[in-house]
Formats: structure tokens, sequence, C-alpha cells
């Protein structure tokens, strides 16, 4: 069972849809989640940083964490084509300068019809 | 925060043959990342790149095979020796950014091995 588990996807919907991105994760010593959006072509850039549970909201996206149920996920609200990119979530256990790599899920192709 | 600037972009190589990927950092960071991404996979850690040590790999990645190079706080190289189809992939640089709680990557380098 891999350590990350994330929706494949493909998904498609049109302009101004709300859409919903999940995880599930297995390792209870994950501590922070983060989300990362790719453009074809290019690196991951980062989203959202997330540490405990409940909602964290930025512009039309929100990140939510259940660490009980050891669930994340990444909800945009309206929207738009330019959306269109793979979303990854990525997880570690450590705190940050204590050393230690992102473990990240499969990814999420998410296209957005005008 | 910070920037990273990868190079080469993308590059066809004959197999048998080694490639050296460049990762440059706008700014001193402890901690450098590779990464490999196979087309449609998510990213799998290759190996943390420390100033002043030797890389620490991560399991089914050697030295000989990835060697890594750190001569200072700003810049690292990632060598593919010995090439096959197999190493086929998008390889990526990241650095911690302690700022934003998240890790930044470089574009990346786009590797096809015929």
């Amino acid at each position: 069972q891999k350590e990350v588990e994330q929706d494949p996807g493909p998904l498609s919907v049109p302009e101004g849809a709300i859409v919903s991105l999940n995880c599930t994760y297995s390792n209870s010593a994950f501590q922070y989640f983060m989300w990362y959006r790719q453009y074809s072509r290019k690196g991951p850039e980062l989203l959202m940083y997330t540490y405990s549970s409940g909602n964290k909201e930025d512009g039309r996206f929100t990140a939510q964490v259940d660490k009980s149920s050891k669930y994340i996920s990444l909800f945009i609200r309206d929207s738009q084509p330019s959306d269109s990119a793979t979303y990854l979530c990525a997880m570690i256990s450590r705190s940050f300068g204590s050393a230690r790599q992102l473990t990240f899920g499969s990814g999420t192709q998410l296209t957005v019809l005008p | 925060s910070a920037v990273i600037s990868q190079k080469p972009s993308r590059d066809i190589c004959q197999r048998g043959t080694s490639l050296t990927i460049q990762c440059q950092v706008d700014s001193q960071v402890t901690m450098m990342f590779w990464y490999r991404q196979q087309p449609g996979q998510s990213l799998t850690l290759i190996a943390t790149a420390n100033q002043g040590s030797e890389a620490t790999y991560e399991s089914g990645f050697v030295i000989d095979k990835f060697p890594i190079s750190r001569p200072n706080l700003t810049f690292s190289t990632l060598t593919v020796s010995n090439m096959s189809p197999e190493d086929s992939s998008i390889y990526l640089c990241s650095v911690e950014v302690l700022a934003n709680y998240g890790y930044t990557f470089g574009s990346g380098t786009r590797l096809t091995v015929v």
C-alpha cells in the first residue's frame, strides 16, 4: 500500500464548477500537508500549505485536512481554464529544517473547459 | 521565495552517455533535493544534497548512477550516467523554503534517451 493515495483522475469540469481533489494517507506521522500545481512542462509550484486539521482558505482555493480520517482535500471554487493542470498532494513527517523529503501523491490531472 | 534555474531544460541523449544537470538557486540554502518524475507518474526523491558532505541517496538510487555535486550553498549538479531508455524522465531540483513552509522546484529537465 502506498503511503499517499490520490484520486487519479483525469478530471474534466466546465468553467465555474467547484472542483474537489482528494488524497488519503496511511502514515500517522505526517504533520504538514501541501498541494502543488504543475502545469505541463513546468516544475510543481506550491499552492497551499496546512498543518492542523480544519480548513485553510486562499482566494478560490480551500485546503481541508482531517487527521482523524487521514484525508486531505483541495477545493477550487469558480474554476477557470487557467486552473487546468496536474495537482499533487504532498506530505512531510518532520519539521522543516530537520530534513526529510516530501511524499507525493500520484497527481490528478484537471481540465477546466471554457 | 527562492528562484531556481535549472539547465538544460531538455535534452535527447544517446544510450551509454552521461548528462549533467545544473541547479542554481538565487539564495543560500542548506539542503537541495533531486527528484525524478517518470511519464505520467508522481515525483520520486533521488537524493538529498548537503553542502560539504556526501549526498544521501534513497532506496533504489546509487551514487555510481546518479553522482551529485554540491560545491556551495547555491549550486548543485546531478549526473545521469551510462544512460538507458529507462532513464527517460523529468529531473527536478528542489529547495526547502522556510518562509513559505514549502519546497520550491525548478522547472525541470526533460530527458529522452534514445
